[in-house]
This record gives C-alpha cells, sequence and structure tokens, in this order.
C-alpha cells in the first residue's frame, strides 16, 4: 500500500498566487488532517475532515480552503498565497477517532 | 487551544546512553501517541497508547500512558546515531468526536547523539 502520498513535494509560488496541494490514502480512512510545520514550532492543524463531505478548520485555518468530495482525496487550497504561508505541510489520515495517524512525506512550500 | 508540552527543545546524549522524554497537559487524553520525524520526511508513528497505566515496548523505546490521563513518557535505552530525530508526542482529547477528533500534537523534542 501506498498510505498517504502528497504532492507536490516541493513548490515555489509568488505571494499572490494560488495552488492546490494534493493529498491522497489508499487505506480507506475516514479522518484526514492537513498540518503545518514550522520550525520549533511542532505540527499545527489547518483543517480536519471526519468523512466525505465533511470538513472542520483547525487551529490556523485562516488563508486556506479544503474540499472532501471522496473518502481517498483531501486537496489543500491557498487562494493568495504569502510569505506567512511558507512552511512545511503534512497531510494524515486515520481510521477512526483516537486512532494513530498515517502522515505523508510532506510539501515544502516557500512564498516569494 | 489544548497544549501539549514537551520541554526541553533539544536533547544531546551519547551513543549508548539511556534518554527520557515526558509529555504533559492540563486536559485529559484518551490516547497518546508518541512520532518520530527524520530530517526531509513524515514523523513516523513509534508507540500508540489507549489506556491510562498502560506501559508498551517497541524494542529499545518504552512508552507509558500516565494514571491521570494527562502525561505521557518515552524512554530510549541504548541510544545509537539513528535515534537522531525530532520526538513528538501526541493525543486525543477525552470526549472524541467533532472537535475532539482532532490530534494535538506538542513541539517536539530534537534529540541529538553523540557519537
Amino acid at each position: 500500500n501506498a498510505g498517504v502520498t502528497q504532492t507536490p513535494k516541493f513548490r515555489i509560488l509568488k505571494i499572490g498566487q494560488s495552488m492546490t496541494l494534493q493529498c491522497a490514502q489508499d487505506m480507506n480512512h475516514n479522518y484526514m488532517y492537513w498540518y503545518r510545520q514550522d520550525p520549533g514550532m511542532g505540527l499545527k492543524l489547518i483543517y480536519y475532515s471526519v468523512g466525505a463531505g465533511i470538513t472542520d478548520k483547525g487551529e490556523v485555518p485562516n488563508g486556506y480552503n479544503v474540499s472532501r468530495s471522496t473518502t481517498e482525496d483531501f486537496p489543500l487550497r491557498l487562494e493568495l498565497a504569502a510569505p506567512s504561508q511558507t512552511s512545511v505541510y503534512f497531510c494524515a489520515s486515520s481510521s477512526g477517532v483516537a486512532t494513530e495517524a498515517f502522515f505523508g512525506q510532506g510539501t515544502r512550500l516557500t512564498v516569494v | 487551544g489544548q497544549q501539549l508540552n514537551q520541554s526541553p527543545q533539544s536533547m544531546f546524549i551519547q551513543e549508548g546512553e539511556d534518554v527520557s522524554m515526558n509529555c504533559t497537559s492540563s486536559s485529559i487524553f484518551n490516547t497518546w501517541l508518541w512520532y518520530k520525524q527524520d530530517p526531509g520526511e513524515g514523523p513516523v508513528l513509534l508507540i500508540a497508547l489507549y489506556k491510562a497505566g498502560e506501559l508498551t515496548s517497541n524494542g529499545r523505546l518504552t512508552a507509558q500512558f500516565g494514571i491521570t490521563r494527562k502525561d505521557s513518557f518515552l524512554n530510549i535505552s541504548a541510544s545509537i546515531p539513528s535515534d537522531v530525530g525530532i520526538y513528538f508526542c501526541a493525543g486525543h482529547l477525552v470526549g472524541g468526536g467533532g472537535a475532539n477528533s482532532k490530534l494535538t500534537f506538542g513541539k517536539g523534542i530534537t534529540l541529538s547523539v553523540r557519537p
């Protein structure tokens, strides 16, 4: 199994551009998450989803949007990129509440 | 928001030494998870704990779910160079479902192992 797959691995955006970070999982997990990781700050939750068609905000949702049209996919959209969104983004999935989450390899995004 | 406290931010040990890390919170957690992150990679699960008082081992790693449900520790015995990385604790709050479905992370401890 591939597990959680994120694309792209690296991206440089100009201020004001938009892009979608892709995340797919093949474990039939209901729960999916997007985190951002900044140096020394741990992982902060951006958005999460408990199933297809259901999404909710995490700690730091401003500047991002998500959708969950299928169980497998959970894309993260940046509409107007800002330098503050320079970070490493991780997608994760889990089979249910209070179970372990499995992570993708991350997308390193730089906004210049 | 709910916080998991990990300190210090960095630890430096000699190869072969044991090291202990703990994670505390003012909130009660249903699960405690310990992850390790290597440079350029996503976090990988080391140990999952689901019951208060549970003590679980995975090779040279041992972790415990605190009786109060507000803390957990991770021990690494006989450290080796490949133990280098960032160690995160994470947990799900009691009353899972809705906002408590989310997994909360500590800020992580960067472990360095001197040969």
